[in-house]
């Protein structure tokens, strides 16, 4: 069964450091997620994009972060500058189509340790 | 309360029984679904209700939708020890598949 890829499972960095998670995507896919989920809270939406352009953004995707989809398969997000509140279980998803009554498929997630 | 409470925050029970999971959300919504989120790993999708549906099976899932209460339940029939999770609602309205996750419910399945 086709599945979200998300690495690395586990990133440790210092503050101040830019990181970049890696997501692949389902391959016929359209359109692509950033969630977050500090520990012990609910899970948050980041972004979404489609057609190389981000469709929406939440308050909490600021200009430390950034995606790009460098490539046919993969789809990053980055940030440039990791504070130590930056620290939070990254979920990848994608779907089909982003019209209504479509299900996102979940990465496993990149664990982000600040210290 | 915020969009996507559920209730209860905890809940343990015993092999073979069932267990309900209850939603509320705030605002209107094209869907509601729910996820399982095993201890650190992704999330799951288990199953999408849309707003014009009222109930929904899938294997032991039942899942209903009362659009006029803004509330949604999650019942696990014959519960198993693998069904020990957190599960989480997620609405999505307004803008195309952006999700609203709720607070979660960490079910406990004991043998």
């Amino acid at each position: 069964e086709p599945e979200v890829t998300q690495t690395p499972s586990h990133q440790v960095t210092q503050m101040g450091q830019e990181v970049i998670l890696r997501c692949v995507p389902i391959s016929n896919h359209l359109y692509f997620y950033w969630y977050r989920q500090i520990l012990g809270q609910k899970v948050e939406f980041l972004v979404s994009f489609y057609n190389n352009e981000i469709s929406e953004k939440s308050e909490i995707f600021d200009d430390q972060f950034s995606v790009e989809r460098p490539d046919g398969s993969n789809f990053t997000l980055k940030i440039r500058s990791t504070k130590l509140e930056d620290s939070a279980m990254y979920f990848c998803a994608s779907s089909v189509i982003g019209s209504m009554n479509t299900e996102a498929f979940f990465g496993q997630g990149t664990r982000l340790t600040v210290v | 309360s915020q969009q996507g409470e559920e209730d209860p925050q905890a809940l343990s029970i015993q092999e073979g029984e069932n267990a309900t999971m209850n939603c509320s959300y705030k605002t209107s919504i094209n869907n509601l679904q729910w996820y399982r989120q095993n201890s650190g790993r992704g999330l799951v999708h288990l199953i999408l209700i849309r707003s014009n549906e009222r109930e929904k099976h899938s294997g032991r899932l039942r899942v209903t939708l009362d659009t006029s209460k803004k509330s949604s339940s999650l019942l696990i029939t014959a519960s198993r020890a693998a069904d020990t999770a957190s599960y989480f609602c997620a609405t999505e309205g307004g803008t195309a598949s952006k999700l609203t996750f709720g607070t979660g419910t960490r079910l406990q399945v004991t043998l």
